[in-house]
């Protein structure tokens, strides 16, 4: 059983279009977190969420929004896409100030 | 501001060939320093945490290795297999948010 899951693991589309990545994990956390890792390999953290609460939100345009509905999902959607969007996306989960788990990534490609 | 900065960018090493890769940070109150490996087309997989100055953390080939200003991750004999990119992070405060360095990535040769 895969502990963190993301679909897609591709997603190319184009500018202006709206788009969904969805997050999964098995592992009973209580936090969840989306990172975006740009073309030069630098991971940020964009949104965290605890028990379907928003905790962290970093300064990220208000075209990304996350969506928890239960502990287990999070996920991401995404207004009105540019190119400056295209990157990979981890989702991620942890237990208070331990290791966190990170999925395989969705790597979105805007045209 | 950089509080997180990692050193070198880059590094090759053939085998056999020990070396050391440097974190430093300039957060205040570190909650924790964390060491992740990351390969080509995968997320990041969780190697260590170091919580307090002095503390050493071992596994296989690696140790990390914390002091108030910096990490080292030491590999020792390296092989090719270890190859990847060394993500370095920290938590502080009373945050759990992980701000991440951006990593120096190891070849190994052969």
């Amino acid at each position: 059983d895969t502990a963190v899951s993301q679909t897609p693991k591709y997603l190319v589309t184009q500018m202006g279009n709206d788009k969904s990545i969805k997050c999964e994990q098995n592992l009973g956390h209580d936090t969840m977190y989306w990172y975006k890792q740009d073309s030069k390999k630098f991971l940020k953290i964009m949104f965290s969420y605890n028990n379907k609460e928003l905790i962290i939100n970093e300064t990220v345009p208000n075209r990304f929004s996350p969506k928890s509905p239960d502990k287990a999902h999070l996920n991401l959607h995404i207004n009105s896409l540019e190119l400056g969007d295209s990157a990979v996306y981890f989702c991620a989960t942890g237990q208070g100030l331990s290791k966190q788990y990170f999925g395989p990534g969705t790597r979105l490609t805007v045209t | 501001e950089d509080q997180v900065t990692q050193s070198p960018e880059a590094l090759r090493l053939q085998e056999g060939e020990s070396s050391s890769l440097n974190c430093s940070y300039t957060v205040s109150g570190l909650r924790g320093l964390f060491w992740y490996r990351q390969d080509p087309g995968k997320g990041p997989e969780f190697l260590f945490t170091l919580y307090s100055a002095g503390e050493e953390k071992e596994k296989e080939r690696l140790k990390a290795t914390l002091t108030k200003k910096e990490s080292f991750l030491h590999i020792t004999a390296p092989k090719p297999e270890d190859s990847a990119t060394y993500l370095c992070a920290v938590s502080q405060g009373g945050s759990e948010k992980l701000v991440f360095g951006k990593g120096t990535k190891l070849t190994v040769n052969p």
